[in-house]
């Protein structure tokens, strides 16, 4: 029941952009993003509710197709800081509250 | 500081022995997780609270215990450890239904 996230990894040089994908093979209702740094908890990024609505956060914006399943993120004009490993999370049990991440996708920036 | 810690830090024990991981919230926040996460696995769901004394399995439940008797507290146990359980466990809450998670730091913890 776990999305399926891909790539697994991806190297970007500063100023580039960058698309991780999320795909769920049941129904969704919403998806979280969340970004984590090595060695500490991950952070919140966006969630995105069902109607396909697209949210922003600075230069990293995402977009969710329910009847596809699936959602996407977008990262635009790559800093550093963008650094990470992003999970998205979907629910697990439907009606419960409970997330389901998918397996990560490690994303590298280098100057 | 309010927010969630979670303890200890680090732990190492040894296969078969009882250990409990403690997590606390300090926002009153109705439900709360567990998780544990492993390279190559991501972060999986072990045990969920809706509430006080309502709890529920997640994805990867057995060998654990959890309890809720009091909302701000939700402890993890480890009834009899395995190599298996080492990994880092991660606690988390939200105040409602899709809200944003927050994390505790993790414990990492060691089974020898």
């Amino acid at each position: 029941q776990q999305p399926v996230q891909s790539p697994q990894a991806v190297i970007l040089r500063e100023g580039e952009d960058a698309v991780i994908n999320c795909s769920s093979s049941k129904a969704l209702y919403s998806v979280h993003w969340y970004r984590q740094k090595h060695g500490e908890a991950p952070v919140f990024l966006m969630i995105l509710l069902k109607g396909g609505e697209q949210k922003g956060h600075e230069k990293i914006s995402a977009s969710f197709n329910e009847k596809k399943q699936q959602s996407s993120l977008y990262l635009t004009a790559s800093q550093l800081s963008y650094s990470g490993t992003y999970f998205c999370g979907t629910e697990g049990k439907t009606g419960a509250n409970n997330l389901f991440f998918g397996t990560g996708t490690r994303l590298t920036v280098i100057p | 500081d309010a927010g969630i810690t979670q303890s200890p830090r680090y732990k190492i024990t040894e296969t078969g022995r009882q250990v409990t991981l403690m997590c606390h919230q300090t926002w009153s926040h109705s439900y709360m997780f567990w998780y544990r996460q492993d390279l190559g696995h991501g972060l999986r769901l072990i045990y969920y609270s809706a509430a006080a004394d309502i709890t529920d399995k997640g994805e990867v439940p057995d060998g654990y215990v959890v309890s809720r008797s009091k909302t701000e507290n939700f402890p993890l146990t480890l009834e009899s450890a395995t190599r298996s359980q080492t990994s880092v466990y991660f606690c988390a809450s939200t105040g409602g239904y899709n809200e944003k998670l927050f994390f505790g730091s993790g414990t990492q913890l060691s089974v020898l």
